[in-house]
């Protein structure tokens, strides 16, 4: 059974804060690592797909990196505002067709 | 924005009753999958397809059964709904594209079952 790791499971910040959240993944049969964003009352949206260690994704103020070889990625936002409040989620690929995921982390970002 | 819907989006049913989730995208999508969760939980897989008149378990037992007669169609039926089943289920759709395990799943809004 994979285990696919978040932390923390939610967090407040303040506009205008950064912040980083972290996903644990098996480091073993790694194929790729998902990001994916969920606002309440709407889809999950995917953010990043990451294949390489070291790999670096940038989407405005969201960047994301890949430590395959200790299994881990972060989720970085740059100065958080109130519409990034969602639960981020990441998932894990070992190579199969389906995804396994995190709990999340649901950020709350007060004006 | 990807075209993937999901109907009803809220049913409560009483103990007993057939259900059938409907779960249907135009994309062209060969893979589709369903996901059960429940509040706090992980998102689980239940069922995933590859095609036409394939289906797969997922990593999570569920007592639901689905068919894929359609590309474009992936419905979720429960024979005897029971108080247990109450969950949130999530239909997802995605191309085989790219290298393994990259490509991007694309989200139905989900429907919230709530079994009395």
């Amino acid at each position: 059974i994979l285990n696919v790791e978040q932390s923390p499971q939610s967090l407040h910040v303040q506009e205008g804060d950064s912040t980083n959240f972290t996903c644990s993944f098996p480091s073993s049969n790694f194929y790729a690592l998902h990001w994916y964003r969920w606002e309440t009352a709407k889809s999950p949206e995917a953010l990043f797909v990451m294949t390489l260690n070291g790999d670096e994704k940038k989407k405005g103020r969201i960047s994301a990196t890949l430590n395959t070889k200790e299994g881990y990625s972060y989720l970085y936002i740059k100065g958080s505002q109130p519409e990034d409040s969602a639960t981020y989620l990441c998932a894990f690929n070992s190579g199969y067709s389906t995804l396994t995921f995190g709990k999340g982390t649901m950020l709350l970002v007060s004006p | 924005e990807a075209d993937i819907y999901q109907t009803p989006r809220y049913l409560v049913i009483g103990t007993g009753k057939k259900i059938t989730l409907e779960c249907s995208q135009t994309m062209g999508h060969d893979k589709m999958y369903w996901y059960q969760q429940d509040p706090g939980m992980e998102l689980h897989l239940i069922h995933y397809s590859y095609g036409v008149n394939s289906t797969e378990k997922g990593d999570l037992s569920s007592e639901s059964t689905v068919s894929r007669i359609r590309t474009e169609h992936f419905p979720l039926t429960l024979e005897s709904a029971r108080p247990s089943h109450t969950s949130q289920y999530l239909c997802a759709s995605s191309d085989r594209i790219g290298v393994a395990g990259t490509d991007t799943q694309y989200f139905g809004p989900g429907t919230r079952l709530t079994v009395l």
